[in-house]
């Protein structure tokens, strides 16, 4: 079975500051992908970025970077620069091996951006 | 383009009624997704389709939900009786078949069920 652990409930962070979000996984697999979503306030879910077990480089996406520690089971979430919209919470998943992309999802992180 | 399209937004209703949730994916997106958002269990998934044809049903909490897609622009979740536990946020996602990559899953607003 796959386990997600977003062991930060809340995060603070000042505007124009990085910030990173925790997030470690158990699995057996060797083959996987992950995934981290942002839920603002709104409600809808908003896919982020996406790294596979096999990438070799951390994936990126604008302000957003996964920073994939394969041994140490951990795919932290890192944005740069916070804006005052990223104030939300953030869910980091796993997906199953065979290519399915069916996420599990943690916990959630709330971060706040203060101005 | 319109996302995914759940109706209602909103549902307030009294334990022992029947509760019918709705969701139009995005046009050709092969999978459809529901799922469910509480305080203390998370998001869990409760079924997903491919092409119309429920896959995996292994999360759909009892026999009181159900879930159909008559065709490939429609979906619904109905809860018969509903209970106050059901209360939650209910999210329906769809994605496009994929061809050895990752392909995004495109979440709808959701649909906030109040059960009284």
């Amino acid at each position: 079975a796959q386990k997600i652990t977003q062991t930060q409930p809340g995060m603070f962070v000042q505007e124009k500051e990085a910030v990173t979000l925790d997030c470690t996984y158990d699995t057996s697999d060797q083959s996987y992908g992950l995934f981290w979503y942002k839920q603002p306030s709104s409600g809808e879910m908003i896919f982020l970025i996406y790294q596979g077990s096999y990438d070799e480089q951390n994936a990126t996406e604008g302000r957003y970077s996964l920073n994939f520690q394969k041994a140490r089971k951990s795919a932290n979430l890192v944005i740069s620069a916070s804006q005052l919209g990223d104030s939300a919470m953030y869910f980091c998943a796993m997906s199953p091996p065979g290519g399915s992309y069916i996420p599990t999802f943690g916990r959630g992180t709330s971060l706040i951006v203060h101005p | 383009d319109a996302g995914v399209i759940q109706s209602p937004r909103h549902e307030v209703t009294e334990m022992g009624q029947e509760v019918t949730l709705r969701c139009k994916p995005i046009s050709g997106h092969d999978y459809l997704f529901w799922y469910r958002q509480t305080m203390m269990r998370g998001l869990e998934l409760l079924i997903y389709f491919n092409n119309n044809v429920p896959i995996d049903d292994s999360g759909m909490p009892e026999d009181r939900f159900s879930a159909k897609m008559p065709n490939a622009s429609f979906s619904t979740l109905k809860i018969q009786p509903s209970e106050p536990r059901d209360s939650a946020v209910y999210f329906c996602a769809s994605r496009p078949k994929t061809f050895g990559e990752v392909e995004t899953q495109y979440f709808g607003p959701g649909t906030r069920l109040l059960v009284l």
